[in-house]
């Protein structure tokens, strides 16, 4: 299993511009989501699905789309990018009916918004 | 709102001492908390995961343990070693029905191991 994969890894921007991170996951799980890591600020949910179809907003979901029309893929889109959207940001996937709700994150993408 | 404090925010130890990095939250209504280890530029690798109803879990060189009642979790490292070096995050998964285990994590503890 290659787990949860990110694309791209690193990207720059102008603002203004929009653009889509991608993210997949090969474990079949129903829940995904999405984070942004800050400095000195931990990591924030932005957007979160509990399965195909549904999609709801995390803490700073302003600026930020998703949609999850397949159990693999949760992309993240960016409308209109602001140099206040500059972070790493990380996927996460976790089992929907596993007792433990393990998450797994994938390796990251590094945004500069100019 | 949960609040999750990770103090220090920075560590630095000789090789061989055991590490001790805390985490403290302030609601006790969790379903589970996670630690994580951070290498720099890099993802997040899950070390250990604690069920609310578990008192510490235990991996290797690695022990956490969890005190929901005084809203704390404490990530042991035995025996320290250079390729400890990393940051340490913490997240706490919420009990509420309607959070479905969204984490709340703190700001991590970024830890040197010096040889």
């Amino acid at each position: 299993n290659a787990g949860v994969t990110q694309t791209p890894k690193f990207q720059v921007l102008k603002t203004g511009q929009s653009m889509t991170l991608q993210c997949a996951q090969d474990m079949n799980h129903e829940y995904m989501s999405w984070y942004r890591q800050d400095p000195g600020m931990g990591l924030r949910l932005i957007h979160y699905s509990v399965g195909a179809g549904i999609t709801d907003q995390g803490e700073v979901p302003n600026g930020y789309n998703v949609s999850r029309s397949t159990t693999e893929d949760f992309p993240l889109r960016l409308l209109s990018a602001a140099p206040s959207q500059t972070s790493v940001y990380f996927c996460a996937s976790r089992s929907g009916t596993s007792g433990t709700y393990e998450q797994y994150f994938g390796p990251g993408t590094r945004l500069t918004v100019t | 709102k949960q609040e999750v404090t990770q103090i220090p925010a920075a560590l630095s130890v000789p090789e061989g001492e055991n590490l001790v990095l805390n985490c403290s939250f302030t609601d006790s209504a969790i379903y589970n908390l996670q630690w994580f280890r951070q290498d720099p530029g890099k993802g997040l690798t899950s070390l250990l995961l604690i069920q609310s109803s578990q008192r510490e879990q235990t991996s290797g060189r690695l022990n956490a343990s969890l005190d929901k009642s005084s809203g704390r979790s404490t990530l042991y490292i035995a025996a320290s070693q250079p390729g400890d070096s990393a940051t340490y995050l913490c997240a706490v998964g919420p009990l509420t029905t309607d959070s479905w285990g969204k984490l709340q994590f703190g700001a991590g503890t970024q830890v040197v191991v010096t040889p």
